[in-house]
This record gives structure tokens, C-alpha cells and sequence, in this order.
């Protein structure tokens, strides 16, 4: 069984606070890392895919590490907006492909 | 380029009433997948496919089946549907050979509630 947890489960912030979040995952047969924002009555949406061990990765005011040899990446958003209220979605990809969720972190920014 | 269709968006079952969700996606993917989404369990893999002919089972597979007779369409088939798959059904594709960062793409989903 693949186990990704994410933490934490939910988040309240203040508009201008950064924040992170942590996605734990098996550090065997390893392949590829997965962030997506997911607004409320939408589809997820990509925002990262990380594959090597060390990886960061930056889109705006949101960036991301991996740490493939302990099995963890963080999420950090810079400067929180309400725009950024959503679900922050980990993935974790294997080398056959198949490719399992988190159950996400919600995320309220409040103005 | 339309992305990944399904049909339909909503949907609602009898017990033991049989359906198929079709899922649709023209980017040329070869690897497409079905999760189903419940309240505070996230995005749960039922069924992939990584290539026409090729499926696998995912996390929950039980009380579901798919094929792959195509590159384009992933259909997924409740036999004798039941309460508990009452959720809310996301197809999504990506590129597989040799295109490691290649991240998911998702339809908008099909929400199926089982009386």
C-alpha cells in the first residue's frame, strides 16, 4: 500500500502571512512528485512536478522542495492572498505510473 | 484542443442499475486514470491505463471496470451500482514516454449519486 500523507489537514492564515505545507511519501521506486491547487466546483490543477532528489521548483509567490531520500516535499506560498484559498494536492508518481493522492491541505486565507 | 471530456457531468442511479462514465481525451496521452473523490479522503485511484490494451487496478478498484481501446477514451463501468459509490468521478491523463514531468490533467468530473 502507498501511503502519501499530507499535513496539515486544514489552514487558516491572515492575507499577507506565508505558510507551508509538508507531503510525506515512500522514498522506494520513486519517479516523479506531484503539486496541484484545487478551487472549490474546479479540477485540479498542476503546479509542479518534481523528480530529483534536491529539486526546487518556484511559480510566482508559490515554490516547492523534494527530499526524495527521506520521502518529503514542502509547499510554501509567499505572501498568502485570498486568491490562494484552495486544496494544495500532493501526488506521489511510481515507475509503473500509477500515481496517488494525498488527501490534501485546505488552505483559508482571510482579508 | 478540448483536454479530457466526460460525460455525463451529473448522474443519478437506482441500486443494482449499471452505467459506464466515458472519459475522452485528444492530447494523444498515453497514460489515463479514474480517482473518485470523497469528503476529507482526497483523490482515490480506482482503475489506470498506460497505453491502449494495458489497464491496472489503482487503490479501489472493487465494484468497477475499464478498458482501453483506444489512445482517446478510458470508459469506466459500474456493473450493479451501490450507495457507497456515490462520489464524485475524475478522469485524468498525462504523457508517459520518456516525458517524466508530465503532470496530470484533469475533466471536469461527473458526480453520481446511488438511491
Amino acid at each position: 500500500i502507498l501511503n502519501v500523507e499530507q499535513s496539515p489537514q486544514s489552514l487558516h492564515v491572515q492575507e499577507g502571512d506565508s505558510t507551508n505545507f509538508t507531503c510525506s511519501f515512500p522514498s522506494s521506486n520513486f519517479y516523479a512528485l506531484h503539486w496541484y491547487r484545487w478551487e472549490t466546483a474546479k479540477s485540479p490543477e498542476a503546479l509542479f512536478v518534481m523528480t530529483l532528489n534536491g529539486d526546487e521548483k518556484k511559480k510566482g509567490r508559490i515554490s516547492a522542495t523534494l527530499n526524495t531520500k527521506e520521502g518529503y516535499s514542502y509547499l510554501y506560498i509567499k505572501g498568502s492572498q485570498p486568491e490562494d484559498s484552495a486544496t494544495y494536492l500532493c501526488a506521489y508518481r511510481t515507475g509503473g505510473f500509477k500515481t496517488i493522492f494525498g488527501a490534501g491541505t485546505r488552505l483559508f486565507v482571510k482579508a | 484542443n478540448a483536454g479530457v471530456t466526460q460525460t455525463p457531468e451529473f448522474q443519478v442511479l437506482k441500486t443494482g442499475q449499471s452505467m459506464t462514465l466515458q472519459c475522452a481525451q485528444d492530447m494523444n496521452h498515453e497514460y489515463m486514470s479514474w480517482y473518485r473523490q470523497d469528503p476529507g479522503m482526497g483523490l482515490r485511484l480506482i482503475h489506470y491505463s498506460v497505453g491502449a490494451g494495458i489497464t491496472d487496478q489503482g487503490e479501489v478498484p472493487n465494484g468497477y471496470n475499464v478498458s482501453r481501446s483506444t489512445t482517446e477514451d478510458f470508459p469506466l463501468r459500474l456493473l450493479s451500482a451501490a450507495p457507497s459509490q456515490t462520489s464524485v468521478y475524475f478522469c485524468a491523463s498525462s504523457f508517459q514516454q520518456g516525458r517524466i514531468n508530465s503532470p496530470l490533467h484533469f475533466g471536469n468530473g461527473t458526480r453520481l449519486t446511488v438511491t
